[in-house]
């Protein structure tokens, strides 16, 4: 089992928002990631540190993380932004990873 | 620019043995604050966080697997190791070498830069 808990699907139309959410014990006291990852591809780092965007990453996506529950938001999705996204936690030395949600959109 | 190839066998035997190497490009473990971390994922998809060495030679292991799991760097610090012992079935996936950055201010970023992935079958 996951160290994290995510929903496996979440599905969005397009231009319209989606919510991805991440849960676990006190996780909003952990610094929380996000990352995209599409068939055939290495996972990208799009949310750090819970709330922020590396460079060249699309506004569109924002991060939050309070109590026990973290969350990806992607304000107007894209057809492109169709892909698995899995949030990932730093607990003292130890990677946490959820696992994983497919996100549709259609 | 930053770049990380995982190499290494793509079939291993049951009870084998894997060594997996990491080639780093574009930064230096001997820089402060930088680590390289080894990620596996399932044909399930789901990714598991193997182990981790820094900058200062500390080495941290996924506690389930700690027993089958050294990592290791080579004294250019260009190259980053993975051995499991005893291999089975259930390691089949696709192995990552992925680099973080750790500051004493601001603490852990994220899993920055990640590998190609190397994929590892076990099977007789």
């Amino acid at each position: 089992s996951n160290d994290l808990t995510q929903p496996p699907a979440v599905s969005v139309s397009p231009g319209q928002t989606a919510t991805i959410m991440c849960s676990g014990n006190k996780l909003g006291e952990k610094y929380t990631c996000w990352y995209q990852q599409k068939p055939g591809q290495s996972p990208v780092l799009v949310i750090y540190q819970d709330t922020k965007r590396p460079s060249g990453i699309p506004e569109r996506f924002s991060g939050s993380n309070s109590g026990n529950t973290a969350a990806l938001t992607i304000s107007g999705a894209q057809a492109m932004d169709e892909a698995d996204y899995y949030c990932q936690a730093w607990d003292a030395y130890r990677v946490l990873f959820g696992g994983g949600t497919k996100l549709t959109v259609l | 620019q930053v770049t990380l190839r995982e190499s290494g066998p793509a079939l291993v035997k049951p009870t084998q043995t894997l060594t997996l190497t990491c080639t780093l490009s574009g930064f230096s473990l001997n820089t402060t604050g930088m680590c390289v971390n080894w990620i596996r994922q399932t044909p399930g998809k789901a990714l598991q966080w193997l182990a981790r060495i820094d900058w200062e030679d500390d080495k941290f292991y996924n506690k389930s697997l700690k027993t089958r799991l050294t990592i290791s760097k080579d004294t250019s610090k260009t190259q980053v190791l993975l051995t499991m012992t005893n291999m089975g079935p259930v390691d089949t996936g696709t192995y990552f070498c992925a680099r973080n950055e750790y500051s004493a201010k601001s603490g852990y970023g994220g899993i920055d830069f990640w590998g190609q992935g190397a994929l590892v079958t076990v099977s007789s």
